[in-house]
């Protein structure tokens, strides 16, 4: 059935990286974009950036870029998303999304849960 | 790109309505008709309630509308139920790929 199934928690250190995967099931993997959003603790929906599985071509927002990478596998349906030196305010739920008609998120993951602390 | 701006909390009782404002800019709300809205309850990943401004995705929710005027989005619940109880999240599109949430806003329903 349609899912995106996300990697497990994650505790990093301060200026770590950390690498989310998002594996795709349901449908077609290179036909739609797949967003990723984060969420830190008690806060709001942040919108992180957007990679296209059949182009490769990624957008980041601006807060991010230089920092962030999105790339993917299509040939295990997977799209990852790396942020580097990371901080504190790094700590939050990351969410994979899939858009669909150019400008909606349908259907999401479950959430992985990145924590900082040194 | 700053954040869409909407009330932090609303209230209503059941079978009223409630309605929940999005506002923008001329660059992201105002210019595009690509706002979208989500339901979050705790624990949970956000659900897709309307999309370009107005429609419904399939599993149609009839209680939740949608609109625009100006910068201006809003969301509309009526027939408030207790499980609308949740946070909600505007998104708009902000132009070169570029997308923007709200936000959010916690409905309680008394």
């Amino acid at each position: 059935q349609l899912q995106l199934v996300q990697s497990g928690a994650e505790m990093k250190k301060p200026g770590a990286s950390v690498k989310v995967s998002c594996k795709a099931s349901g449908y077609t993997f290179i036909h739609y974009y797949m967003y990723w959003v984060r969420q830190a603790p008690g806060q709001g929906l942040e919108w992180m950036g957007m990679i296209n599985p059949s182009g490769g071509s990624a957008t980041y927002a601006q807060r991010f870029r230089g920092r962030i990478s999105m790339t993917w596998d299509t040939s295990t349906r997977t799209v990852y998303m790396e942020l580097s030196s990371l901080g504190s305010e790094d700590t939050a739920v990351y969410y994979c999304a899939r858009e669909v008609g150019d400008d909606h998120m349908d259907v999401w993951g479950r959430g992985t849960t990145v924590t900082v602390s040194s | 790109q700053s954040a869409l701006t909407q009330p932090a909390s609303v209230s209503g009782s059941p079978g009223q309505s409630i309605t929940i404002s999005c506002t923008g800019t001329s660059s992201d709300v105002g210019n595009y008709n690509l706002v979208s809205w989500y339901q979050q309850h705790p624990g949970k990943a956000p659900k897709l309630m309307i999309f370009e401004v107005s429609k419904w995705p399939s599993g149609a929710f009839n209680r939740f509308s949608g609109s625009k005027s100006g910068n201006t989005a809003s969301l509309t619940i009526s027939g408030l139920q207790a499980e609308d109880e949740a946070d909600y999240y505007c998104c708009s599109y902000a132009g070169s790929n570029i997308w923007v949430f709200g936000g959010g806003t916690k409905l309680t329903v008394l």
